[in-house]
This record gives structure tokens, C-alpha cells and sequence, in this order.
């Protein structure tokens, strides 16, 4: 499977600043998601990164408070922008290679809003 | 509306006897259904998936059973060991490169 390495692991941020969540995968890959887990909460959605083109956004997320970049098949970025305390959160980066039914996560970036 | 649930969130069993932890479904055209694993500041790890065209899947200590008619899945641990001790999550997709919908997740705790 593939590695997936997301920076940072953690941070500490204050209100109304903006956090830039970086993943890079050790291998070439079909799909890169990006997830939110809230406090007690299930993981949600918030986009597929698309390379080359904008970001899919699900109900609930728009591309100015969560911009994606997708430069190519290896890496991606998520920003969280003008940060409050509702959106301290574990983001998690997601993988599909090829065709496999399977995903595989980063570490998370467990983000706390002060 | 939650496509994935998972009523128990948390359960407690005894180090080797079996762990059931349930998921129920509600979007028919789910192709693939699949477990996590996931310990504190750590990402979810793949435990085991099932296509919706077998009712069993087995690898190892870990079983998961597909009742399609009844839109419900299992995943038995047996034997339980202490480091089971998780929050697992039941999560679903469908066919195609389609993210994956998961489950509230359930708190696995084995006691020695």
C-alpha cells in the first residue's frame, strides 16, 4: 500500500489565521481525498483533489474557507482559512490506488482553534 | 442522512472470547464495504473488506459477514486481545474510484 506522509501532525492556531495541511504520497495514485473528523463525530467528506483541476467540494464545504491544491498524482495541499474554534478537527488525507476498493489515510493533523 | 451506522458506540469484552461489532446500511448500490481501525493520533488503518457479491470474508482473527437482504454487516474478532482496543469504523462505497462513506464508529475495549 501506499505511504502516506501528512504535515503538520498537530497544530495550535489562532482565530482567524489560516493552516496549510500538506500530503505526499510515496507513489503515484488514482484518487486523494480529504477528510474532517470532529470531536465524538464519524469522518466526513469535505473534497476529492482533483490533479490539474479544481477541487469536487461536498455539501456543507466551499473552496474559500477549505482551498485543495492538486499539482500532480503524488501530493496535495489543504488550507483551512480564516480559522475559528468550530473547525478544531482531525484532517485526514486519503489515498485510492488504481482500482482497489481500498483507501489509506495519513497520520491526521489534529488542529485545535484557539 | 446517515447512509452508514453504527448503533454501539462502544463495547466492552473479555481478552479471548469474540468481539461482533455491527453496521447497518442503508444505500443499496454500495458496492464495497470495508472496516477501519483507528487508534488516538493515529489515521484510520485497513482492517478487512467485503464485496457485495460474497456474504464472508475471513483474514485471520477477523471475519466480516454481508447480509445484503437485511442491508446489515458484521465483523467478529475472535480471539480478542487487548491490543484490539480501538475505535473501529464500518465505512462503504460505491463502485468506481468513489469516496468512502463511514460509519460513527464503535469503541472496542478488550479487558484482560
Amino acid at each position: 500500500s501506499a505511504v502516506i506522509s501528512q504535515k503538520p501532525s498537530r497544530d495550535i492556531c489562532q482565530r482567524g489565521t489560516s493552516l496549510t495541511i500538506q500530503c505526499q504520497v510515496d507513489s503515484q495514485v488514482t484518487m486523494m481525498f480529504w477528510y474532517r473528523q470532529q470531536p465524538g463525530q464519524s469522518l466526513t467528506l469535505i473534497a476529492t483533489a482533483n490533479q490539474g483541476s479544481e477541487a469536487t467540494y461536498e455539501s456543507g464545504f466551499v473552496i474559500d474557507k477549505f482551498p485543495i491544491s492538486r499539482p500532480n498524482l503524488t501530493f496535495s495541499t489543504l488550507t483551512v482559512s480564516n480559522m475559528s474554534p468550530e473547525d478544531s478537527s482531525i484532517y485526514l488525507c486519503s489515498v485510492v490506488e488504481g482500482f482497489s476498493p481500498e483507501a489509506f489515510f495519513g497520520q491526521g493533523t489534529r488542529l485545535t482553534v484557539v | 442522512d446517515q447512509q452508514v451506522k453504527q448503533n454501539s458506540p462502544s463495547l466492552s469484552v473479555q481478552e479471548g472470547r469474540i468481539s461482533i461489532l455491527n453496521c447497518d446500511y442503508t444505500n443499496s448500490m454500495f458496492d464495497y464495504f470495508l472496516w477501519y481501525k483507528k487508534y488516538p493520533a493515529e489515521g484510520p488503518t485497513f482492517l478487512i473488506s467485503i464485496s457485495s457479491i460474497k456474504d464472508k470474508n475471513e483474514d485471520g482473527r477477523f471475519t466480516v459477514f454481508l447480509n445484503k437482504s437485511a442491508k446489515h454487516l458484521s465483523l467478529h474478532i475472535v480471539p480478542s486481545q487487548p491490543g484490539d482496543s480501538a475505535v473501529y469504523f464500518c465505512a462503504a462505497r460505491n463502485s468506481g474510484n468513489t469516496p468512502l462513506v463511514f460509519g460513527k464508529g464503535t469503541r472496542l475495549s478488550v479487558i484482560a
